[in-house]
């Protein structure tokens, strides 16, 4: 089973603060995604990185790939209460065989930005 | 397009009663997941269909669930018997393709009493 660590698992900050994300993991990614889920919804796509040391960039949100395309970090600048909500990264690991959609999960971050 | 329809959005049901959730995915989108969320164990992937057929289904926990896809636009998960444990949000999930990116559902916030 692959196993994708987020940390910290639990974020609480003021406006305009910057934070930063990490998810890892001990397997190599096909791809890896970031997913923004706020409460009674399900997550809602962010980015795809699929390219070892890839940055992309979302306003203030940057997100970076690892050369070894086995971790990832999301970094907000300027966070606002916007912001705020469960951030989970998605990691596409082919399991042989047929099995190369196989999407599994972080536990998430949940992020609180205060006014 | 509505994006990926589930029902019902809430169920409530007694122990050992049988449980049917459903899903309508994105038209087109040849990937279909279905995942369980939990405060203790996060998002977890149960089963995952590519055009209408199971390819791992190393996720649901046990002979209690199944799930079938019998056309491009329907899907189901069963739970039977239902027990207080199975209670979570169920999220069904479509996509173009492995790495495209998935598009979740409303989701469907089971309790089982």
């Amino acid at each position: 089973t692959q196993l994708l660590e987020q940390s910290p698992q639990f974020l609480s900050i003021q406006e305009g603060e910057n934070l930063t994300v990490y998810c890892n993991s001990s397997s190599v990614f096909s791809s890896l995604q970031w997913y923004r889920q706020e409460p009674g919804e399900g997550p809602v796509l962010l980015v795809t990185v699929v390219t070892g040391g890839e940055v992309k960039k979302l306003k203030r949100l940057t997100f970076q790939f690892g050369d070894a395309r086995k971790d990832s970090s999301l970094h907000i600048t300027a966070a606002q209460p916007g912001d705020t909500g469960l951030y989970l990264c998605a990691g596409l690991f082919w399991a042989g065989g047929t099995s190369y959609g196989k999407l599994t999960f972080g536990q998430g971050t949940i992020l609180t930005v205060h006014p | 397009d509505a994006g990926v329809i589930q029902s019902p959005r809430h169920e409530v049901t007694e122990m050992g009663q049988e449980v049917t959730l459903r899903c309508k995915p994105i038209s087109g989108h040849d990937y279909l997941f279905w995942y369980r969320q939990t405060m203790m164990r996060g998002l977890e992937l149960l089963i995952y269909f590519n055009n209408n057929v199971p390819i791992d289904d190393s996720g649901m926990p046990e002979d209690r669930f199944s799930a079938k896809m019998p056309n491009a636009s329907f899907s189901t998960l069963k739970i039977q018997p239902s027990e207080p444990r199975d209670s979570a949000v169920y999220f069904c999930a479509s996509s173009l393709g492995p790495g495209a990116g998935a598009f979740f559902g409303q989701g469907t916030r089971l309790t089982v009493v």
